[in-house]
Parts: C-alpha cells; structure tokens; sequence
C-alpha cells in the first residue's frame, strides 16, 4: 500500500542532543512537509520542499534541519539549539508545487519527548 | 497572508445530535479550503475540501461544509453526530502552491 511512514513512533531526546526523525513516502510525491503540533495552537510548519536537493523555512524553522538527497525520503534533525523540542511531529505530502488544490498525506506522526 | 479561526476549541455533544464546528478565513482571494479530522496519536485525515466548484461539499463520513463569501467562512456540519466522530478537527486554507495554513484545532466530545 502506498502511504508515509514514520519513524520512531516515539523519541526521547537528552540535554544537548540531536536527534533524526525520519519520514520516507512511495506515493512519488514531489512536495514533502515537517509540522510540528503543540496542544492548542494546531499545525505550524517547521520545513518543506518542492522537489530533490531543495527546501525552504516554514515559519517555525529555528533549532530544526532537513535533508532531500532522495524524493522518497525527507528527515527532519531536531538540534541542541531547539530549546522546546517536545511536540507532535508529523511529516506530509503531496503530488507537486503546483497542486494548490490537492490534499495532503500524513504520516502517523513521531513524539518527541525531552528527558 | 491567509488565515483561518477556528472558534471553539473544545465542542461537546450528545450522540444523534448536530455537530457544527466553526471555520473563518482571511483572504483577499478565492482560497483553496479543508477540513482535516486527526484520531488520537494518529496523522490527519481529509474530510473534504473547497475548490470553488461548489459552495456546499460532501465529505466523508456524513460531514459537510457550506462556503459563504459574505460571511468569510467554511463551517463544518454533521447532522447526526455517532461515537466515532470524537477526533480533532482542523480547518486550513491554502496560503500558496506550496503552503497550507492550519487552524488550532476544535475537539469534539460525543456522549452517549
């Protein structure tokens, strides 16, 4: 079946630390998305990318890094400089750039949690 | 740059009864709209969306949402609500090709 896959389900970062979520799709979709959600102030964009080797700054890019060598796969790396990492992190996609009406597909999401 | 508010962030109701779920937005053009429904610790899943097609749109499980230009909304409806409807729910507008601006995010509360 085709779909996102996340990866782990859970994470647990130490002080100081940075840690990889990974997100990898088979739906051959060029535009690939980071949310981050926080209870109560929805989906806020962390990272996304239009197609391999390219991506820009969401509004919420501070203390977050990404990677695009592949179409399928796009990680998002959390950082010691990101001061409140602990959130909700799902990864999305969708066929292309200029898909403005199309709908996104999520992945199950990972949760991050600081020790 | 596009918006939307969700008002109401908790909602609760019996089940049969009526489900609304509040949606506005701000945008100084014809916006691409959703509705996005997410279960506990899951992904979001897409109800149904606006594309100007239609003003009224059929979504999935008996949801539907009506498009009022004059009022700047895109409020979500059920008629019958059932216990399987308790998730979250979020409104979104289409900022660009390339972004999708979410709402905070309503929960709703089924009781039997």
């Amino acid at each position: 079946d085709g779909g996102i896959t996340q990866s782990p389900k859970y994470l647990f970062r130490k002080e100081g630390q940075n840690v990889t979520l990974s997100c990898e799709q088979n739906l051959n979709h060029d535009a690939m998305y980071w949310y981050r959600q926080d209870p109560g102030q929805g989906l806020r964009l962390i990272y996304y990318s239009q197609i391999v080797n390219d991506f820009q700054k969401g509004d919420i890019a501070e203390g977050y890094s990404v990677s695009r060598e592949k179409k399928e796969s796009f990680p998002l790396t959390v950082t010691s400089a990101q001061k409140n990492p602990t959130a909700f992190y799902l990864c999305a996609s969708k066929p292309g750039r200029h898909a403005q009406g199309e709908k996104l597909f999520f992945g199950s999401g990972t949760q991050l949690s600081v020790l | 740059a596009q918006s939307v508010t969700q008002l109401g962030s908790h909602v609760s109701v019996s089940e049969g009864a009526l489900v609304l779920l509040r949606c506005n937005y701000s945008s100084s053009v014809p916006p691409y709209l959703f509705w996005y429904v997410q279960y506990p610790n899951q992904g979001l899943q897409l109800l149904l969306k606006y594309t100007s097609a239609a003003t009224l749109v059929k979504g999935i499980n008996g949801f539907e949402a009506e498009f009022k230009k004059s009022e700047t909304s895109f409020h979500l409806t059920k008629p019958s609500a059932h216990m399987s409807d308790a998730a979250e729910y979020f409104c979104a507008v289409s900022d660009s090709p390339d972004k999708l601006i979410f709402g905070t995010g309503t929960r709703l509360q089924v009781f039997p």
